[in-house]
């Protein structure tokens, strides 16, 4: 089944705790993008990456890193995470001549 | 800065009701817009429109986009308790590569 996959679904950790959120597509898609979903805010993109060693910054970057060493997964890393930073976030991706994204399940995060 | 505003934030509606969402932007080259549902999981994809005045259309939804006034408007036809949902607006800027969400919509249709 095409799809993209995203662990842990949730997480509770506490402040300056280095964690790991994992994206994951098999669908051999070229573009990958993480966001965040906060109410009131609306989905909002952190970091996308073109292709392989390809990576920029969204509209809400800091705080955050990624790394795309292969074209399957988009790691989303939060070397000290912070309250501010509990949110949902989407992993998404899609092929690069293409517009339509496909998203993942979703990954509640909570800084406490 | 590039802006996607969504009217109105909540509705309510009987079904079998006919509902129109709107989506105004402000986008640094526009490329193109994009329609989805979010339930209560991951946002599912709708439509996309780059071109001015064709409609798309799927079953009961139909969207439509005006790039000289720089909206679209998302319809519904004959409403179910299963429209019920945040349909969110997103538009990509010209290196099409920057997503940028409007706030969404959130629809309820009650039986």
């Amino acid at each position: 089944e095409a799809q993209v996959t995203q662990n842990p679904r949730y997480l509770i950790t506490v402040t300056g705790k280095k964690l790991t959120v994992t994206c994951s597509q098999n669908m051999n898609h070229e573009y990958m993008s993480w966001y965040r979903q906060d109410p009131g805010l609306g989905l909002r993109q952190i970091y996308y990456s073109m292709n392989v060693e390809v990576t920029d910054k969204g509209d809400v970057p800091e705080g955050y890193k990624v790394s795309r060493k292969e074209k399957r997964n988009f790691p989303l890393i939060l070397e000290s995470p912070s309250p501010n930073q509990t949110s949902l976030y989407f992993c998404a991706s899609r092929l690069k001549d293409r517009r339509e994204q496909y998203f993942g399940p979703g990954t509640r995060l909570t800084v406490t | 800065e590039d802006k996607v505003v969504q009217s109105p934030l909540s509705l309510v509606v009987h079904e079998g009701d006919t509902v129109t969402l709107n989506c105004s932007y402000e986008v640094t080259n526009f490329r193109s817009l994009l329609w989805y549902k979010q339930e209560k999981k991951a946002p599912t994809f709708l439509f996309m429109l780059t071109s001015s005045g064709i409609e798309k259309k799927s079953g009961r939804l139909s969207s439509i986009l005006d790039k000289k006034e720089l909206f679209s408007i998302l319809n519904i036809t004959a409403t179910q308790t299963g429209d019920s949902a945040v349909y969110l607006c997103a538009v990509y800027n010209n290196a099409g590569n920057m997503l940028t969400f409007g706030g969404g919509t959130r629809l309820m249709v009650k039986p």
